[in-house]
């Protein structure tokens, strides 16, 4: 069955120190990974795009990691800013053709930074 | 502002009523992606769009339909609603399809009372 698990389900941090969220996936065929920030009640925003070449892709103070082998890929922030506040979310696309193919998401970390 | 537009904001319906949702994507882009985001289901993609044409389909109940018009604006059509179908509808747009980032609208909240 194909599926995207996201650990933690919440994360609390304090303003300045980085974490990291997890996204483990069962989706096969694989085409790419996204993880994406969505703020309460806002449309999510990308933030990165990745396919099976590819092993880590950074966006300013983001960073993606994938690992295709054993199907996990992770979100590293640094220097957390009380902007980050958000849910991150993993979506795994399963290949179908040329066309976009199924999306599969993850529930999402709920990310809280305090000052 | 993604310059995804999405009209309305908000809705409140009865069960049983039709509503359409109408989603203007940036300039430029033929791709479009309707997605339903509620409390128990997470984010959920419905039906996407490319230049007029049906492209992939998601879990989209046969009471919703949607299309895409010549100028490319698209509609999501919901009939015989029900409680469950309150949620956030999001529009999304790309240029073209498959790897493109995909910018996403403010969202169209539903509720069906």
């Amino acid at each position: 069955k194909n599926q995207v698990e996201q650990s933690p389900q919440s994360l609390i941090i304090l303003e300045g120190k980085n974490c990291t969220l997890q996204c483990n996936y069962t989706v096969s065929p694989f085409s790419n990974l996204r993880w994406y920030k969505q703020d309460t009640g806002r449309g999510p925003v990308s933030l990165t795009i990745m396919t099976f070449s590819e092993n880590t892709k950074s966006n300013g103070r983001y960073t993606a990691t994938l690992d295709a082998d054993t199907k996990q890929s992770s979100l590293h922030i640094t220097a957390s800013q009380l902007s980050d506040s958000a849910s991150y979310i993993c979506v795994v696309s399963a290949t179908r053709g040329s066309t976009l193919g199924r999306l599969y998401f993850g529930r999402g970390t709920q990310l809280t930074v305090w000052p | 502002d993604s310059g995804v537009t999405q009209t309305p904001k908000h809705l409140i319906t009865a069960t049983g009523q039709r509503v359409t949702l109408r989603c203007s994507p940036r300039s430029g882009d033929l791709s479009v992606y309707w997605y339903q985001q509620s409390l128990d289901q997470g984010l959920q993609f419905l039906i996407q769009y490319y230049n007029g044409e049906e492209r992939a389909k998601g879990n989209i109940l046969e009471r919703f339909s949607a299309q895409q018009f010549p100028d490319l604006h698209s509609e999501l059509n919901l009939s015989s609603l029900e409680l469950g179908d309150s949620a956030l509808y999001f529009c999304a747009s790309s240029v073209v399809e498959g790897l493109e980032t995909q910018y996403f609208g403010p969202g169209t909240r539903l509720l069906v009372l």
